[in-house]
């Protein structure tokens, strides 16, 4: 199975910070790789997928980067909605496994 | 508009079964392979199983393999989880979620608001 790494994971900021959340696979998925937010209590939604695309109604704010086994989640400025948890996962292979999660809180 | 609504949870106890269910609406369920993601609580998001649009190719976590069972209906727009010889550990919030695609990349892009499966005694 390919393993998923984030980092870190737990991360403090304010409002209008720039954040960046890393994703590092144990093995090269080229850019089968998803990003998903989660909070309390609700359904995760998808964000980014295939690394860098912009999933349908998510603000421009999000963006993602990276292939082989490095990726990376950027949130140029952080709003008030955007505090919550956040996995990657590949698609690649079989388990499509996610990552343990980011949770991002408010400083 | 499309929605997924996860049915069919509940207190069981271990050795014991539970069938899930999953209603679809508002999509061509026919077209899109789909998934069960379930999350332990407080613990992150672990996926469990998957079929395709004819059924012809089905995975299943090692955790679950042997135990569980996934199909689908595409008459009925339903999709499906038997669980069997339930553990503790199963005790999870069971998601069902579409997989999208785009350009041969595949995503979860519809997901159900889940459904709660606790095993105890």
């Amino acid at each position: 199975d390919i393993q998923m790494t984030q980092s870190p994971s737990s991360l403090s900021a304010s409002v209008g910070d720039r954040v960046t959340i890393t994703c590092r696979t144990s093995q090269s998925i080229n850019s089968y790789l998803n990003w998903y937010y989660q909070k309390p209590g609700k359904a995760p939604k998808v964000l980014i997928y295939a690394a860098f695309s912009l999933q349908s109604g998510v603000p421009s704010r999000f963006s993602g980067s990276g292939s082989g086994t490095d990726f990376t989640l950027t949130i140029s400025s952080l709003q008030p909605e955007d505090f919550a948890t956040y996995y990657c996962q590949q698609s690649y292979s079989t388990p499509h496994t996610f990552g343990q999660g980011t949770k991002l809180e408010i400083k | 508009e499309v929605q997924l609504v996860e049915s069919g949870g509940g207190l069981v106890q271990p050795g014991g079964s539970l069938r899930l269910s999953c209603a679809a609406s508002g999509f061509s369920f026919s077209s899109y392979n789909m998934n069960w993601v379930r999350q332990a609580p407080g613990k992150g998001l672990e996926w469990v199983s998957y079929i395709s649009i004819s059924s012809s190719t089905i995975f299943y976590a090692d955790s679950v393999k042997g135990r569980f069972t996934i199909s689908r209906d595409n008459a009925k727009n339903s999709l499906d989880l038997q669980m069997n010889s339930l553990k503790g550990e199963d005790t999870a919030v069971y998601y069902c979620a579409r997989e999208g695609y785009e350009n041969y990349y595949y995503y979860m892009d519809v997901w159900g608001k889940g459904t709660t499966v606790t095993v105890s005694s």
